[in-house]
């Protein structure tokens, strides 16, 4: 079965500073994509970057960039200059099968202190 | 262009009962998704629409979940009778029909089940 990882319930940083998201995946499929999402409180949840399985290298919005490693399985989310704004719930999803449904990891509580 | 619009927002109702969730996708997206997070867990895949048709629907607990789409347009998620363990906040998402890759799902709000 497919499944994704998010090793960290909760993650602190400090406004300007970087930051990290932890993911691993396991999937049985060739070619799939990997996504994080961003769910601010009581808000919807929205697409902060895509990768690609195929394409090597790592995909960057702005100041969202991550660090996919495919040999291992690793997909990491790098928020640089962090914002207030940012603080939210960070989840990390691949596509599983033909119907591209979303494989969700647990997610990931970032906060960002002043 | 409206994002993925959900509905109710918030839905607390007795063992027993029966709720209907409804979603309305982004116009023009035929791929609508369901999804379900129960508390402190993984969002989890319930079922694909196509269109009017079930693509894929691997993910619905039982059958006491009965999904429609009617016309392809929005989609509707009953649940008779609801148990406790049905509890959680449902997700909708749209996306385009995509020629062999995978398109940005959109999620809505998500609609908060509570059942007592």
């Amino acid at each position: 079965a497919q499944t994704v990882t998010q090793s960290q319930p909760e993650m602190s940083v400090q406004e300007a500073e970087t930051v990290t998201l932890s993911c691993t995946y396991d999937t049985s499929e060739s070619d799939y994509y990997l996504f994080w999402y961003k769910q601010p409180p009581s808000r919807q949840m929205i697409l902060v970057i895509r990768q690609e399985a195929y394409k090597q290298q790592n995909a960057t919005e702005n100041r969202f960039s991550v660090n996919f490693q495919k040999a291992a399985k690793s997909f990491s989310l790098k928020i640089s200059d962090s914002q207030l704004g940012d603080a939210a719930m960070y989840f990390c999803a691949s596509t599983g099968g033909a119907t591209n449904k979303l494989i969700f990891g647990t997610g990931t509580l970032l906060a960002v202190q002043p | 262009e409206a994002g993925v619009t959900q509905f109710p927002s918030h839905s607390v109702i007795e063992k027993g009962q029966t709720v209907t969730l409804r979603c309305d996708p982004i116009s023009g997206h035929d791929n609508l998704y369901w999804y379900r997070r129960v508390m402190g867990k993984e969002i989890k895949f319930l079922l694909h629409f196509v269109k009017e048709s079930k693509q894929d629907e691997s993910g619905m607990p039982n059958n006491r979940f009965l999904a429609e789409r009617t016309g392809g347009t929005y989609s509707t998620l009953k649940v008779q009778p609801a148990e406790l363990e049905d509890s959680g906040v449902y997700f909708c998402a749209s996306s385009q029909l995509g020629q062999g890759r995978t398109d940005t799902q959109y999620f809505g709000p998500g609609t908060r089940l509570t059942v007592l």
